[in-house]
């Protein structure tokens, strides 16, 4: 079946520094890749999009490549702040195995970054 | 436009008991998801519903229910709960864009199962 595995985390940055999440995954067929962010007390919230191979999604300074002949969706950003600390999952849908808009998700990355 | 809202934010339930919860999504969209979060098992896909039928379930006893209303409006039903049941409980409603779904959750709502 679909799968997404995440970097283990948590993973902890000084402002400015470089990020990079790794994320790949396991599908049949050609699935929509997505980054999603939750903040602390809050639910998902849609950071950026990918839908075919060497797409590449972007949003706030944050980009992913899609990747097929690595099966990868690594997240990255050139600086980052202190009020991009939160969770990071990746995710897909579709894929031959799946319809609809199911969501399978990454176990998720914290992401902390100090002043 | 309003985004997903569920009630209630926070649910303290006793084992045995039975909840419902409640997910209204963006306007206009038909199709609306469910997933529960804990953080053993992480984001697991419950069910998603689209023009008042289920159209996919994940692998979760059948306890678990829900059903959707001609307005959208989703409702989730746990019946016998087990401790095992807390979670936070997402609701997200879809979009297609671009030629994939992308889904807008809501904040979710907390059950406690004491």
């Amino acid at each position: 079946g679909n799968s997404v595995t995440q970097m283990e985390g948590p993973v902890t940055l000084s402002e400015e520094a470089f990020l990079t999440i790794n994320c790949t995954y396991t599908a049949t067929g050609y699935p929509s890749l997505f980054w999603y962010v939750q903040y602390p007390g809050e639910g998902l919230q849609l950071l950026l999009k990918a839908t075919k191979a060497d797409d590449k999604g972007s949003n706030k300074g944050f980009e992913a490549t899609y990747r097929k002949e690595t099966t990868s969706f690594h997240l990255e950003k050139g600086s980052v702040q202190v009020s991009d600390s939160a969770v990071y999952f990746c995710a897909l849908s579709g894929g031959g195995e799946t319809s609809g808009s199911r969501l399978t998700f990454g176990e998720g990355t914290q992401l902390t970054v100090n002043p | 436009k309003a985004g997903v809202t569920q009630t209630p934010r926070y649910l303290i339930k006793t084992r045995g008991q039975q909840v419902t919860l409640s997910c209204s999504p963006i306007s206009g969209h038909r199709s609306v998801s469910w997933y529960q979060q804990t953080p053993g098992q992480g984001l697991q896909f419950l069910f998603e519903y689209f023009s008042e039928t289920q159209r996919n379930k994940g692998n979760f006893p059948g306890r678990f229910s829900g059903r959707q209303f001609s307005n959208s409006r989703s409702e989730m039903n746990v019946s016998t709960l087990e401790l095992g049941d807390s979670a936070l409980y997402l609701c997200a409603s879809s979009l297609v864009s671009g030629g994939s779904y992308e889904q807008y959750f809501g904040p979710g709502t907390r059950l406690t199962v004491t």
